[in-house]
C-alpha cells in the first residue's frame, strides 16, 4: 500500500532563510506523481508544485522546488527566501499509481511551519 | 487551474441533522473527490463523485451518511446526515480535469455540530 511520511509536525525558520520540508513515500509501482500543498490558516488547500515519478528534472514553481530523490523515495519541498506569509500549514500528498483520472491522492500528516519576522 | 467554489463557506449545525455542501466548478472536469479534515489532522478521502453513476467510497465512509450527487460534469453535492459532533470538520472538494495531472481544492466548509 502507498504511504507517505512527514516527519516534521512544526518547524520555526526566520525570515529570509531558506526551508526544507521532508516528506518520504512509500510504494512498489514504478509510476505516481508527487505533490505539495500548503494550507494557510483559513483552511484552504493550495497547490504548490507536481513531481511525476518519470520526470528527469526537478520541479520548480518560483520560491517552491522539489528535490525529488527516487531512490530514497523522498520529494522534499524547498522554499528559497521564506516570507512571514509562508506560515502555513504543509501537506506532502502522492497520487496513487497509473495515469487514469480516477486514481486517489493520499496525504501525510503535514508540517506547520512558522517563520519568524 | 481551475475555479471551485463551495456552499455553505461555513455552519453551525445541530446534532441530527443534516447539511449538503455544494460544489461547483467553472469548467467540466472528469473527476470529483471529497475529503474530510477533521481538527489538527490531515485529508481523508471520503468517496469519489463519478458523473452519472455512484460514487465510490472509501472503507469508513458509506453512502447513508455521505450521499453524494453528481448530475453533471461541472457540480457535485455532499449530504452530511445525521450529524454528531464527531463529524466537526473542515470538508473539501477536488476536481482533477482528464487530462491534467494537478488535483485543485475548493475552499472547504468548515462545519460544526453542536
Amino acid at each position: 500500500a502507498q504511504k507517505i511520511t512527514q516527519t516534521q509536525p512544526g518547524m520555526f525558520v526566520q525570515e529570509k532563510e531558506a526551508v526544507t520540508l521532508d516528506c518520504t513515500y512509500d510504494t512498489s509501482d514504478p509510476s505516481y506523481g508527487l505533490f505539495w500543498y500548503k494550507q494557510p490558516s483559513s483552511g484552504e488547500m493550495i497547490f504548490l508544485i507536481y513531481q511525476g515519478s518519470y520526470d528527469q528534472q526537478n520541479a520548480t514553481e518560483g520560491r517552491y522546488s522539489l528535490n525529488f530523490q527516487k531512490a530514497r523515495k523522498s520529494a522534499n519541498l524547498v522554499i528559497s527566501a521564506s516570507q512571514l506569509g509562508d506560515s502555513a500549514m504543509y501537506f506532502c500528498a502522492m497520487r496513487e499509481p497509473g495515469y487514469s483520472s480516477a486514481s486517489k491522492i493520499i496525504f501525510g500528516s503535514g508540517t506547520r511551519l512558522s517563520i519568524r519576522p | 487551474s481551475a475555479v471551485i467554489s463551495q456552499k455553505p463557506s461555513r455552519d453551525i449545525c445541530q446534532r441530527g441533522t443534516s447539511l449538503t455542501i455544494q460544489c461547483q466548478v467553472d469548467s467540466q472536469v472528469t473527476m470529483m473527490f471529497w475529503y474530510r479534515q477533521q481538527p489538527g489532522q490531515s485529508l481523508t478521502l471520503i468517496a469519489t463523485a463519478n458523473q452519472g453513476s455512484e460514487a465510490t467510497y472509501e472503507s469508513g465512509f458509506v453512502i447513508d451518511k455521505f450521499p453524494i450527487s453528481r448530475p453533471n460534469l461541472t457540480f457535485s453535492t455532499l449530504t452530511v446526515s445525521n450529524m454528531s459532533p464527531e463529524d466537526s470538520s473542515i470538508y473539501l472538494c477536488s476536481v482533477r480535469r482528464r487530462a491534467e495531472e494537478t488535483q485543485y481544492f475548493g475552499p472547504g466548509t468548515r462545519l460544526l455540530v453542536l
